[in-house]
């Protein structure tokens, strides 16, 4: 079974700082990979997807992530963050086949932004 | 975009009466929809598999006699809350499975509290 493994809880950056947000997953095949933002109450937003092709993927948002089959890694980066971007990430990883993905996800990293 | 609607945002029900959340995939057709929980500070628990004209796929531990999901239509999943406790109190989020397989688009998900 595919899992995933996000081990900050919790960043702080300051507006402007960059940013990057680490996510490793296991599983057994080329997964499909995905990061989501939750703001507080809200729904989850899709801000990129992993699943084929260039390993460097852009999002929405000016967020972008880069796929490293050698580490198992797909971490998420945004070279300048704004206050708007606090929320809650969720690294994601879809495995299954015919077309039909199960997708789990990590347990989330929370991000402050600071002025 | 594909867009997913989830109803109600907020729901306050008494102790043992049941609750019905309705997902809806409005611009495109959904075979497949999904049923998460999230509690406070934590990830997404995958509950359940809804398949359009079947019965769904339960999630081990979770009790299908007291999360009834119903996928009757191409657009419309149902999670309905049996019998619901104080212990059901949660944010539930459904989601929707593009035609080919490689896209989830997210409801904004429904608080449910149980008093």
């Amino acid at each position: 079974a595919q899992s995933v493994t996000q081990p900050d809880i919790h960043i702080t950056v300051s507006e402007g700082a960059s940013l990057e947000l680490r996510c490793n997953y296991s599983y057994g095949a080329t997964p499909y990979l995905f990061w989501y933002v939750q703001s507080p109450g809200q729904g989850l937003q899709l801000l990129l997807k992993y699943f084929s092709g260039d390993t460097l993927v852009q999002g929405i948002k000016g967020f972008e992530a880069e796929f490293k089959r050698s580490q198992s890694s797909f971490n998420l980066r945004k070279p300048s963050v704004h206050w708007s971007d606090a929320a809650e990430y969720f690294c994601a990883v879809g495995a299954g086949s015919g077309g039909y993905q199960k997708v789990t996800f990590g347990t989330g990293t929370k991000l402050q932004v600071i002025p | 975009g594909a867009v997913v609607s989830q109803h109600p945002s907020w729901v306050i029900c008494k102790s043992g009466t049941s609750v019905k959340i309705e997902c809806r995939s409005l611009d495109f057709q959904a075979t497949t929809m999904f049923w998460y929980r999230q509690f406070p500070k934590q990830s997404l628990m995958l509950m359940a598999t809804s398949n359009e004209g079947s019965k769904a796929t339960y999630e081990q531990g979770v009790e299908k006699d007291k999360f009834l999901i119903n996928h009757a239509s191409l657009t419309l999943s149902t999670l309905t809350v049996t019998s619901a406790h104080p212990e059901d109190s949660s944010f539930y989020i459904c989601s929707a499975l593009e035609g080919g397989g490689y896209g989830y688009t997210f409801g904004s998900g429904t608080r449910l509290t149980v008093v």
